[in-house]
């Protein structure tokens, strides 16, 4: 069955840093790989996407991640965070095919950015 | 403007008292969801409806029904609510004529309570 695992419940980086979120998937077939971002007291949206092609998939504000068969991970940076950045990142997984195919969500990692 | 509605966004009651969680969608997608997140949990799935009169169980069902007799509505039912309940509750809505990789819209949240 498919499953994410997020490395790391909070990370903490100061304004102008490296944003490096980290994920490892477990899934028997080819993935399809998303990152949600939840703003506070707000739902979740979509920061990017992978299914097929390319292995270095860029999403909004910046941010962007790399699907590593080998590694079987999906790690999300951003060069050079942002206040506004803080939030909660949420790797997700599809379990299933077809349309009936689910998200199947990690734990989450609060990101913290220091001035 | 495309949105996903929930209503009430903050709720507190007793155990006991039936309640409901509304969700609407003006996208006309035809799947919907229910996820409820927890700390250290992510979203897990509760219910799930692919259209009209189409429902299934999600990951943690119990405790809880849903309806779609309308393509744009998705209530979420807690007939006996009890303590382990209280939770934040998100609804979402997507396309399915593509895939299951179809970005999820999310609504604002609804922050439940059960004393």
């Amino acid at each position: 069955a498919q499953s994410v695992t997020q490395l790391g419940s909070h990370v903490s980086v100061s304004e102008g840093a490296l944003v490096l979120l980290r994920c490892n998937y477990s899934s028997s077939v080819p993935p399809y790989l998303f990152w949600y971002v939840q703003y506070p007291n707000q739902g979740l949206q979509l920061l990017l996407k992978y299914t097929t092609g390319a292995t270095l998939v860029k999403g909004i504000n910046g941010f962007e991640a790399e699907f590593k068969k080998s590694e079987t991970s999906f790690h999300l940076t951003k060069p050079s965070a942002h206040m506004s950045d803080a939030a909660e990142y949420f790797c997700a997984v599809i379990h299933g095919s077809g349309n009936t195919g689910k998200l199947i969500f990690g734990q989450g990692t609060t990101l913290q950015v220091k001035p | 403007e495309a949105q996903v509605t929930q209503n009430p966004r903050y709720l507190i009651t007793v155990t006991g008292k039936k309640l409901t969680v509304t969700c609407s969608q003006n996208m006309n997608h035809e799947y919907m969801s229910w996820y409820r997140q927890d700390p250290g949990l992510g979203l897990r799935q509760i219910y799930y409806s692919m259209n009209v009169e189409v429902t299934d169980k999600g990951d943690v069902p119990e405790g809880y029904k849903v309806s779609r007799k309308e393509k744009r509505n998705f209530p979420l039912i807690l007939e006996s609510p009890s303590p382990n309940q209280t939770s934040l509750y998100f609804c979402a809505s997507r396309r399915t004529g593509a895939g299951t990789n179809e970005k999820l819209f999310f609504g604002s949240g609804t922050q439940l309570s059960v004393l």
